[in-house]
């Protein structure tokens, strides 16, 4: 059973990256799309972007000229850069695998726990 | 940007009573060529990840108990959940896959025992 693990800082200080890596175990990141989601307390989903195992990258575009998602394939890992980070970019943050074609990219059967990531000086 | 609504944002329903949440695309996300839609619902209880329940619409996950069911076509959808259990009171949650550019939730529908 596949097993996604968010890690990295709870606390980021407005202005600085926001950096977070997602672990996968139970399985190999090659092959699928990868994304990150993030969701402010007490609201909703936001998609931030995705990474396919071989690099390829999409980012919402709200949030492209900040964003970078990076993949680490001999580490099984891959990880969410977020620049410039205001108190709204405090959220919990949510790494999820798409699916392993092109048509299956988008929905998200594995999910993991989700860190707080908290914007604050 | 696709835009997902749901309604309503909040629903009690009885134990044993059908439980039925609507979501409206802003635009088609049923794709021609391979005529499906593109359409996806979510359950997340507090504290936890969201859980997918229904992809394609209308194709539920592996585990998810048959009396969560999903309909619909192009932009208006819909999950119903036949009996309610107490164990399906949470917040759902519609997602489109239809714009690779932007994937988009719906608002969340919060679903509590009446």
């Amino acid at each position: 059973q596949v097993q996604l693990q968010e890690s990295g800082p709870g606390l980021v200080k407005p202005s600085e990256t926001l950096s977070l890596t997602c672990t996968v175990s139970g399985g190999s990141i090659s092959s699928y799309y990868w994304s990150w989601i993030r969701q402010p307390p007490g609201k909703g989903l936001e998609w931030i972007g995705y990474i396919y195992y071989s690099g390829s990258t999409n980012y919402n575009p709200s949030l492209k000229s900040r964003v970078t998602i990076s993949v680490d394939t001999s580490k099984n890992q891959f990880s969410l850069k977020l620049s410039s980070v205001t108190a709204a970019d405090t959220a919990v943050y949510y790494c999820a695998r798409g699916g392993d074609i092109v048509a299956t990219k988008g929905y998200f059967q594995h999910w993991g726990q989700g860190t707080l990531v908290t914007v604050s000086s | 940007d696709i835009v997902m609504t749901q309604s309503p944002d909040s629903l009690a329903v009885s134990l044993g009573e059908r439980a039925t949440i609507n979501c409206k695309s802003s635009q088609s996300v049923l794709y021609s060529s391979n005529n499906k839609n593109y359409l996806a619902w979510y359950q997340q209880k507090p504290g936890q990840p969201p859980k997918l329940l229904i992809y394609w619409a209308s194709t539920r996950e592996s585990g998810v108990p048959d009396r969560f069911s999903g309909s619909g076509s192009g932009t208006d959808f819909t999950l119903t959940i036949s009996s309610l259990q107490a164990e399906d009171v949470a917040v759902y949650y519609c997602q489109q896959y239809y714009s690779t550019l932007l994937y988009t939730f719906g608002q969340g529908t919060k679903l509590e025992i009446k």
